[in-house]
Formats: C-alpha cells, structure tokens, sequence
C-alpha cells in the first residue's frame, strides 16, 4: 500500500530534544521531507534527504534514514514553543510525477 | 520573490453547487500539484501538470473533479455538484523539476453546507 505512518501527538518541555518518527512503505522512494504545518498556516518545507543518505543535519534539525526499515526521524535540538506544530513525513517516488505521499501527521506541544 | 498564491483563502458553498479554486505557482516553476488535506489527516494527492505534458489525474476522487492549467501558470481546480465530503483546505504546491521541492500554498479551505 501507500501508507506512511507517524504517531499522532509528541510532547516535550522546552530546551529538550524532540524525536518524531516516520515509517514509509515504498523501497523505491528517492526522496524524503519534512514539512512544518503551523496553525491557519500553509505547509512549509523544512528539510529532506536523498534516499542514498544516511543523516543529513542543517543547523538545529537532524534527519536520519533507515533505509532497511523504512525508518525516517526528526530530530530538534533545543526545541522552542515557537517549534510547536504539526510536523508532516512525506515520501517522493520520483518518476514523471514525483507526487508526495504524506503521513497523518504529528502534533507537536511544547511545554514552558 | 513572491511563494505560492491560492484564492479564496476560504469558500463557504452549499451542497449541489460548482465552485473554483486558483493557484498562482512561483514563477518558473514547470510543476504544479493539488493536494487536498481533510480535517486531522494527511495530504492526498490530486492532480499533476507539468509543462505542457498530459497531466497526471490519478487522485482526482471523482469526475466531478478537474483542473486546468495553462502552460506555466495559473491553474484553477474545479469541483462541480458539491458534496459534504469534499470539505477540507486545497492546497497547491509548484516546483522547479530539477530540484524536486514542493512548495506549498496557503489553500483554499472549502467547507460545503
């Protein structure tokens, strides 16, 4: 099938370290985001990993790929309130479409 | 420069009527997608125009369902005979097709009464 799966809710205090987790169904995706969706707000592209990549960090954010399990996480250092959101996987096939498959989604809550 | 533009930002229809969705992709993005985000779900994909290759309608829902888009610009997502279940945001996203980034829009969000 086409899923790919996330878990519905994360919360942390402030300062500490988030992990959200991703898991995706398709071998032959070539690519792999992460997309931030506030409140009332469109989504906006935070990062993503080339499917022959093991990690790739870009200042506080920390992407590691499980190629073998098709396992994506997220990882925010020092997580901020602004940082609270609903955080989307979603998976790129490539091909002449290149469409996104997207995960439910996790809320993430920041605590003060 | 300027990032995605959609219209309405919100549409409120009753059930059995026509409306129309815009999106006005970052120029010189070859590749436009809708996308539709129903309350606490993920995105499905809708439609797929790139260039002036034939689109790509594979998650269009229902006949009821089209979209059109003029070589490299506007497209407008059309839903005709309204139903309660096509409530949810509409969401566009351009890319350039050598990078493969997806950025996305505001939406649209319709609700239908």
């Amino acid at each position: 099938g086409e899923d790919v799966e996330q878990s519905l809710f994360l919360s942390v205090r402030e300062g500490d370290s988030s992990v959200i987790n991703c898991t995706y169904t398709d071998s032959s995706s070539t690519y792999l985001y992460w997309y931030k969706q506030e409140p009332g707000a469109g989504l906006q592209l935070l990062t993503y990993i080339f499917s022959n990549m093991d990690m790739k960090q870009d200042q506080r954010l920390t992407v590691l790929l499980n190629k073998k399990d098709k396992h994506l996480s997220l990882r925010i250092a020092d997580t901020q309130t602004g940082d609270s959101a609903i955080y989307f996987c979603a998976e790129s096939r490539g091909g002449a479409t290149n469409k996104l498959i997207f995960g439910t989604g996790t809320l993430l809550a920041v605590q003060p | 420069g300027a990032g995605v533009s959609q219209s309405p930002s919100n549409k409120v229809t009753e059930k059995g009527k026509d409306v129309e969705l815009r999106c006005d992709p970052i120029s010189g993005h070859t590749a436009l997608y809708w996308y539709r985000q129903r309350l606490g779900q993920g995105l499905e994909f809708l439609i797929y125009f790139q260039g002036n290759s034939a689109p790509d309608k594979s998650g269009l829902p229902s006949d009821r369902f089209s979209a059109e888009r003029t070589g490299e610009s506007v497209s407008t997502l059309t839903i005709q005979r309204t139903q309660q279940e096509d409530s949810a945001v509409y969401l566009c996203a351009s890319s350039s097709l050598s990078v493969g980034e997806q950025y996305f829009g505001p939406g649209t969000r319709l609700t239908v009464t």
